[in-house]
């Protein structure tokens, strides 16, 4: 069954350290999504990608935070120096959109890392 | 006006009965609803979609969609505990303004349900 890998699972950190996380997208998916959802909140989308372009970044904090997806196929997001407000759970989920216009895309999300910053 | 609304209980129904969720949307040009279960500490998981008014059944699950109320609804028929999760309701929002963009993915916080044995 196709699925959307993330690693790690867990991630523990100290304020002010640098963390990554990894995706991989459902094997034929160009559209790619960093979401953040903070505990007892719906996801919020991070950073939205079309193979390897940046559609749609404007509520990724630019300033600690970068995503990759250099070949279009998986992705890193890079969160430096983390803050304790950054602790949350990070989802990456991917779709077969046929076009950024897709009103009927169906995303399908990994199993997300859960990251506490102390 | 949240985009995307709903209750986010808890909702307890015991097990074997009819469960109803309810969300509702502001944005009238949306044209895709997704619901998506959450079990505690996992990722969603997406459950039914649904694009047109009216009904949508699959197996246990019931979809309802209603534009001209901007409503949506899930109905879980003979509850099981294992359904006990947070229902998350999506909605596929346009994108703004006049130039070019993606469909962007809208959550409500959740519906707590809890199924008692």
């Amino acid at each position: 069954e196709a699925e959307v890998a993330q690693s790690p699972r867990y991630k523990i950190t100290e304020k002010s350290q640098a963390v990554a996380f990894w995706c991989d997208p459902i094997s034929g998916h160009a559209t790619l999504y960093w979401y953040r959802q903070i505990l007892g909140q719906g996801p919020e989308l991070l950073v939205q990608f079309q193979d390897e372009s940046v559609v749609d970044d404007s509520q990724l904090p630019k300033d600690r935070f970068s995503a990759e997806r250099l070949k279009g196929v998986d992705s890193t997001l890079k969160i430096q120096p983390a803050e304790l407000g950054d602790s949350a759970m990070y989802l990456c989920a991917s779709s077969l959109a046929l076009g950024l216009a897709d009103p009927y895309n169906e995303q399908f999300f990994g199993p997300g890392t859960r990251l506490t910053v102390l | 006006q949240k985009e995307v609304e709903q209750n986010s209980g808890p909702l307890s129904v015991p097990e074997g009965a009819i469960a109803s969720l309810n969300c509702t949307y502001s944005d009238r040009g949306s044209q895709s609803f997704f619901w998506y279960r959450q079990y505690s500490g996992k990722s969603p998981e997406l459950i039914m979609s649904i694009y047109s008014n009216g009904d949508k059944e699959d197996g246990r699950f019931t979809a309802q969609l209603n534009k001209a109320s901007q409503y949506v609804s899930l109905l879980i028929r003979d509850s099981q505990p294992s359904d006990s999760a947070t229902y998350l309701c999506a909605v596929n929002v346009p994108p703004r303004g006049s130039g070019a963009g993606s469909y962007q993915l809208t959550f409500g916080k959740g519906t707590k349900l809890s199924v008692i044995p």
